[in-house]
């Protein structure tokens, strides 16, 4: 079975500061890693993906398959960063997601 | 930028009820899904669609949910008889199917069974 896990609920950070998501995943075969954001009453978004290796909006994330996670990384947070952050799995080839419960990221000016 | 919609954005009902939520997926999107968001809880799949059958389904989806595609444009998802713990926000989503496409989300249905 797919597992993700998003440890934190909460994660207030201020303006400027660094801002690490941990994500881990269980999961035996071949996964697809993403991360979704979703801003205040806004609709769900991919924010990036493991395959594309893309930086969007500064965040970063490293698929590691040895500690089976999938950190989501900024070094200096914004005030617009502030948002809801999921990450989520699904099986290569097959889109069905699995979700973490996601972070609450609030910035402080 | 085409967008998935979903209607309507907040339903109330009495338990025992039939509900209806409806999806409009982006127009040449292939692959169709439900999952739906317990307050506080994960968002969990509940079904995937393609070619005008379920492609899979999890264990939430049981008897007393349907879903149906019946215009070529809407796509509906329909729980028989509600029950409390059905009340959750429930997001539709699309997909092209071709390869390194992801999937697009509606901006979700709150369902509540009072």
């Amino acid at each position: 079975a797919q597992r993700v896990t998003q440890p934190e609920k909460l994660l207030s950070v201020f303006k400027g500061a660094p801002v690490e998501l941990k994500c881990n995943y269980s999961y035996s075969g071949s996964p697809e890693l993403f991360w979704y954001v979703q801003y205040s009453r806004q609709r769900l978004q991919l924010l990036l993906r493991h395959i594309s290796r893309e930086s969007i909006k500064g965040f970063t994330a490293d698929l590691n398959k040895g500690e089976t996670s999938f950190h989501l990384k900024k070094p200096f947070a914004q005030e617009e960063d502030s948002a809801m952050y999921y990450c989520a799995l699904c099986r290569y080839g097959n889109n069905r997601l699995a979700f973490g419960k996601g972070n609450q990221v609030v910035v402080i000016p | 930028e085409p967008e998935v919609t979903q209607t309507p954005s907040h339903q109330v009902t009495q338990m025992g009820q039939e509900v209806i939520l409806r999806c409009v997926p982006i127009s040449n999107h292939l692959y169709f899904y439900w999952y739906r968001q317990i307050l506080g809880q994960k968002v969990e799949f509940l079904v995937s669609f393609y070619n005008n059958e379920i492609s899979e389904k999890s264990e939430i989806f049981d008897d007393q949910f349907s879903v149906e595609r019946p215009d070529g444009s809407n796509f509906t998802l329909k729980i028989r008889s509600t029950k409390l713990e059905d009340s959750a926000m429930y997001f539709c989503a699309s997909i092209t199917g071709e390869a390194a496409d992801t999937q697009y989300f509606g901006p979700g249905t709150r369902l509540t069974v009072l």
